[in-house]
């Protein structure tokens, strides 16, 4: 869906080297999540950010940051990517009545 | 922490049957839950959705069925078409929290 753009759509790089994913909404949305999928976990919260200069970490933070210096863009880094972040990435903002996740559609990241 | 499993991780149906997808839930205190379908190489995508006032809700061939008293949630697709292969996975919300936990997944496989 156009208001959620992940970029790369797939990439890939190799051990110890820093990663950063792009996530850009075009809704003006406070709220941004950046999820990781991998078969047998389902999708697992790593960092989230209530607005702008909040950001906040979530079950599998680690080797994960992220920067919320505009409303419309939450990029994901890892600093020093290790071969068990390979992985899909998923960027979510909220929508709907009841504020469901909205999902963007994903990159395919692989560390090699 | 809550834990949101599915019971059956694929189910393979004829074109044209009922599909039935259940998922359980932990955390009695969850309030809101969702159903997403995810098409290879696509992010998550609403399907629908229910709050625990409810223990049914319908949509476009779509049924969601809640039973809190065993945490238990299901969803069943009528007259399933090959369009709706796909993994389908629920989850769940507490309180006010912006954060679902998610289930990890049943792969439906249509067959027409």
């Amino acid at each position: 869906d156009a208001e959620i753009t992940q970029s790369p759509r797939h990439k890939i790089t190799e051990t110890g080297r820093q990663v950063t994913l792009a996530c850009h909404q075009t809704w003006n949305h406070n709220n941004m999540f950046w999820y990781r999928q991998d078969l047998g976990h389902g999708l697992r919260l790593i960092h989230y950010s209530y607005g702008v200069q909040d950001t906040n970490k979530g079950e599998v933070s680690d080797g994960y940051s992220v920067s919320r210096s505009n409303t419309e863009d939450l990029p994901l880094t890892l600093e020093s990517a290790a071969s068990s972040q390979t992985s899909v990435y998923f960027c979510a903002r909220l929508a709907g009545s009841y504020n469901e996740q909205f999902f963007g559609p994903g990159t395919r990241l692989t560390v090699l | 922490g809550e834990s949101v499993g599915l019971h059956l991780p694929t189910l393979s149906v004829q074109e044209g049957d009922n599909s039935i997808i259940n998922c359980a839930y932990s955390n009695s205190a969850s309030d809101y839950f969702i159903w997403y379908k995810q098409e290879s190489g696509k992010g998550p995508q609403f399907i629908i959705d229910i709050r625990s006032n409810m223990d049914k809700r319908q949509g476009q061939r779509v049924t969601v069925l809640l039973n809190k008293t065993v945490k238990h949630l299901s969803l069943q697709i009528a007259a399933t078409q090959p369009g709706d292969s796909a993994v389908y996975f629920c989850a769940s919300r507490a309180g006010g929290s912006y954060i679902p936990t998610f289930g990890r997944g049943t792969s439906l496989i249509v067959h027409p």
